[in-house]
């Protein structure tokens, strides 16, 4: 299994630039999160689906961010107007569908986002 | 609100001691435990996840431990090596809260040769 993809790794864009994240979770799962990651605040999520619906995205900070999964192998977190706040790392994760161990997060490596 | 710490912030050994990591979470209705592991530029590795049921689990030369109704939760690493240096995170799943975990804000380990 590849784990979980994202792309691109690194990302630099200008003040005022739309940037655009991608994730490709691992098959078979049913979840999967979006989480930005600073030295000020440490991991924090942003939004998650199950089955392709977002189910709770009240950490999203502002409406300059926008998430998508149109289905069950790709997501997109859209930042537009972006701003130097918004440079930290942005991380994708996904779990396998029941209960118990599945609960078990794994997560991409990641996009380096810098906003200058 | 559920809030996670771990203590310290940062630790440095010299290779081949045992130590422990420490993690406190405030509310004690969780669902399971997980520690992760980072390295610099990279994405978390998960190490070991403890359902709400288990007192401990156990990968090699890593044993975590959970105590519910203490609000706590122990990694303790076996003979150290410096590839063992890494941020270590540890993370709840509050029981009721579909899949979010809470993340605390880890502790960089340093294994000295």
């Amino acid at each position: 299994d590849a784990g979980v993809i994202q792309s691109p790794r690194h990302e630099v864009t200008e003040m005022g630039q739309e940037v655009t994240l991608r994730c490709k979770p691992i098959s078979g799962h049913d979840y999967l999160f979006w989480y930005r990651q600073t030295m000020m605040r440490g991991l924090e999520l942003l939004i998650y689906f199950n089955n392709n619906v977002p189910i709770d995205d009240s950490g999203m900070p502002e409406d300059r961010f926008s998430a998508k999964m149109p289905n069950a192998s790709f997501s997109t977190l859209k930042i537009q107007p972006s701003e130097p706040r918004d440079s930290a790392v942005y991380f994708c994760a996904s779990t396998p569908p029941g209960g118990g161990r599945r609960n078990e997060q794994f997560f991409g490596p990641g996009t380096r986002l810098t906003v200058l | 609100k559920q809030e996670v710490t771990q203590i310290p912030a940062a630790l440095s050994v010299p290779e081949g001691e045992n130590l422990v990591l420490n993690c406190s979470f405030t509310d004690s209705a969780i669902y399971n435990l997980q520690w992760f592991r980072q390295d610099p530029g990279k994405g978390l590795t998960s190490l070991l996840l403890i359902q709400s049921s288990q007192r401990e689990q156990t990968s090699g030369r890593l044993n975590a431990s959970l105590d519910k109704s203490s609000g706590r939760s122990t990694l303790y690493i076996a003979a150290s090596q410096p590839g063992d240096s890494a941020t270590y995170l540890c993370a709840v799943l509050v029981s009721g809260s579909a899949r979010q975990l809470t993340f605390g804000s880890g502790t960089q380990l340093t294994v000295l040769p």
